[in-house]
């Protein structure tokens, strides 16, 4: 089972760059996830879903876009890249109405911007 | 809006021993669900174990276990026979348990305790 796919492992993008993180899960979740992790911060909440064609803002949600155009994608963009966006980035996704299921998370995603 | 505090930013332990880490957090809410992640160096997000806020019982799994204080608010993870594998980073977590709405169903974390196994 792939569970939770993200790609790229690793990037790196220069200042005013543009780029779409892709998520993909093969657990037929209906909530799906993009965190950040920043050292001493933990990981903090950038955008979620509900379903297919929804998104919600979460705690940092300024200079990021989402889109959830097929239940099993959930892409995160960047359209001006920005030094501070420098981080690891993880999707996860759940189960609907199972609020006692973990989060399933990918391998995160290393983004540097210089 | 929920917080989940870990005051311990690292410890450490020897093999084969015992350690506590400490997580704490603050909510006005009386139903809701804690978790521990595991997060090794290869940067995975491991499940470790969980809590339901309305069971009274200590969750278990194997060499973890949970202290679940509700009224103090507190949830520490025990690890016992401390192995090498266990190296790791660990969050504490909280999700609510409320169905109004989608973000009830996020994840809120601590920042994190660094655990080294020595040898």
């Amino acid at each position: 089972n792939a569970g939770v796919t993200q790609t790229p492992k690793f990037r790196v993008l220069k200042t005013g760059q543009s780029m779409t993180l892709l998520c993909a899960q093969d657990m037929n979740h209906e909530y799906m996830y993009w965190y950040r992790q920043d050292p001493g911060m933990g990981l903090r909440l950038i955008h979620y879903s509900v379903g297919e064609g929804t998104t919600a803002k979460g705690e940092v949600p300024d200079g990021y876009n989402v889109s959830r155009l097929k239940k099993q994608n959930f892409l995160l963009g960047l359209e001006s890249a920005a030094p501070s966006q420098t981080s690891v980035y993880f999707c996860a996704s759940s189960l609907l109405r199972k609020s006692n299921q973990p989060q399933h998370f990918g391998d995160g995603t290393r983004l540097s911007i210089l | 809006a929920q917080t989940v505090t870990q005051s311990q930013p690292e410890m450490s332990v020897q093999e084969a021993e015992t350690v506590t880490l400490s997580c704490t957090y603050d909510t006005s809410e009386s139903d809701y669900y804690l978790f521990w992640y595991k997060q090794p160096p290869s940067r995975q997000m491991i499940l470790v174990i969980r809590q339901e806020a309305y069971k009274q019982q200590n969750a278990t799994e194997n060499r973890f276990s949970v202290n679940f204080q509700k009224a103090a608010k507190s949830f520490s993870l025990k690890i016992s026979d401390s192995q090498l594998g266990d190296a790791a980073m660990y969050f504490c977590a909280y999700r609510s348990a409320s169905s109004r709405g989608g973000s009830n169903y996020k994840l809120t974390f601590g920042k994190g305790t660094l655990l080294t196994v020595n040898p």
